[in-house]
């Protein structure tokens, strides 16, 4: 089956860290741009980070830099993004997404999401 | 940074209804515009992307325009299917980073 696939969410403290994974199936991400993108509860979407298909250009938002990094394995079809230094407004759920368009020298829009993994940072 | 608001919040419509979404850029971004739908629970759908370009297998009622800075989200016509949020997001070589708008909630009247 096509899909992006994410795991790692779960239960942290603030301070805590977290690594998640998102594993392609049946589809490859080695000439595409990716992404992760949030969506606190009851909010809107809000991009965090993307990574060029070689890794050679990264860029996150304001509100993750210096805490979050986001890296690749191509040769393993895989997307990660470890967090840390969490904080309660990181809660949400982080989506992967890749590219509609290979081999771009900039991201584009995105037109194949995973379902998505769950991140609450509580005390 | 690019800025990205959208414009009604909320719009609650019938089926059968012309809906229009605004979304506007506070500074030019060209056509590197594109245009989400979501359902709760659900990961988001691109329909459109650069402004106006439908996405391979989005129903033809779904287009998109673009007047400066200006982008538009148009359903001709209501269907069920429809009622979810959108969301407008600047892909603009302009800045390095990427930008949704606060999105659209479409309901039933």
């Amino acid at each position: 089956q096509v899909q992006l696939v994410e795991s790692g969410g779960g239960l942290v403290k603030p301070g805590g860290s977290l690594r998640l994974s998102c594993v392609a199936s049946e589809l490859s991400i080695s000439d595409y741009y990716m992404s992760w993108i949030r969506q606190a509860p009851g909010k809107g979407l809000e991009w965090i980070a993307y990574i060029s298909s070689a890794s050679t250009t990264i860029h996150y938002a304001d509100s993750v830099k210096g805490r979050f990094t986001i890296s690749r394995d191509n040769a393993k079809n895989s997307l990660f993004l470890q967090m840390n230094s969490l904080r309660a407004e990181d809660t949400a759920v982080y989506f992967c997404a890749r590219d509609l368009d290979r081999w771009k020298g900039y991201p584009g829009p995105v037109n194949v999401w995973g379902r998505g993994t769950t991140v609450t940072v509580s005390s | 940074d690019i800025q990205m608001t959208q414009s009604p919040s909320t719009l609650s419509a019938s089926v059968g209804d012309r809906v229009t979404i605004t979304c506007r850029a506070s500074q030019t971004i060209s056509n590197y515009l594109a245009w989400y739908q979501q359902k709760p629970g659900k990961a988001p759908k691109l329909l459109i992307y650069e402004a106006s370009k439908l996405q391979s297998g989005v129903p033809s009622r779904f287009s998109g325009s673009r007047s400066g800075t200006e982008f538009t989200l148009t359903i001709t016509s209501l269907q069920p299917d429809d009622f979810a949020s959108y969301y407008c997001q600047q892909y603009s070589n302009y800045s390095p980073l990427l930008t949704f708008g606060p999105g659209t909630k479409v309901d039933i009247k």
